[in-house]
């Protein structure tokens, strides 16, 4: 099976200030087709995983531009230019293309200084 | 409103099986995948298998190949997850989430979750 890495594990940052994920897989994201199959999300407390970054870079519907996705192959990182307190929460990033199965990684924790 | 609303709290004993509903809304059914994934208390997500509700092709992870079995109801859409031969490892919430069958914009929708304990 493909592996997802994330680094860190967690992550305590100040409000106001960016933060950064990264994740790398085991073998190649990148489709014949020119995208990156890998997703970002986000499970905040107590709540179902939401979709934060499809095909690498895409911001879903409604997640703010403090947001962005960029990386291409097997390494990948997710960005908040300024964290808010409303941005805690576990980060998954996870592969759709070398199926089966679906692949996430182990979560990076993100906690509010 | 698109949603995904799932079945209820189930408690099960060691070597029970469990079925998890999860009935869909606010779009078209069959043109989504149904996606099931799990969450052990205090752990990370794990890829279950997933359901094409149009032709009912299936895929699953090959740690659940032969205990799982996804299936539909296209009239009342809803799809359903089957758990059999339980043990205690099995006790996590069981999401169900939507992955469009067109073009990839992710598992856009998920389901609020259903808590299955699994103990003697």
């Amino acid at each position: 099976d493909l592996e997802m890495t994330q680094s860190p594990l967690s992550l305590l940052v100040t409000p106001g200030e960016p933060a950064s994920i990264s994740c790398r897989s085991s073998q190649s994201l990148l489709h014949s087709s020119g995208y990156n199959f890998l997703d970002w999300y986000l499970q905040k407390p107590g709540k179902s995983p939401q979709l934060l970054i499809y095909l690498a870079s895409n911001r879903a519907s409604g997640v703010p531009d403090r947001f962005s996705g960029s990386g291409s192959g097997t390494d990948f990182t997710l960005k908040i230019s300024r964290v808010e307190a409303e941005d805690v929460g576990v980060y998954y990033c996870m592969q759709p293309l070398q199926i089966p199965p679906y692949s996430f990684g182990q979560g990076t924790k993100l906690e509010i200084k | 409103q698109v949603q995904l609303v799932q079945s209820e709290t189930e408690v099960k004993k060691p070597g029970a099986s469990v079925r998890v509903s999860c009935r869909a809304s606010g779009y078209t059914f069959t043109g989504y995948y149904m996606h099931w994934v799990r969450q052990a208390p205090g752990q990370g997500l794990e890829w279950v298998g997933w359901i094409n509700p149009n032709n009912v092709a299936t895929y699953y992870a090959q740690k659940f190949q032969g205990r799982v079995t996804l299936t539909r109801d296209t009239s009342i859409s809803t799809a359903y997850m089957d758990l059999s031969s339980l043990t205690s490892d099995d006790t996590a919430v069981y999401y169900c989430a939507r992955e469009s069958t067109a073009n990839y914009f992710g598992l856009d929708v998920w389901g609020q979750g259903t808590t299955v304990t699994v103990s003697s």
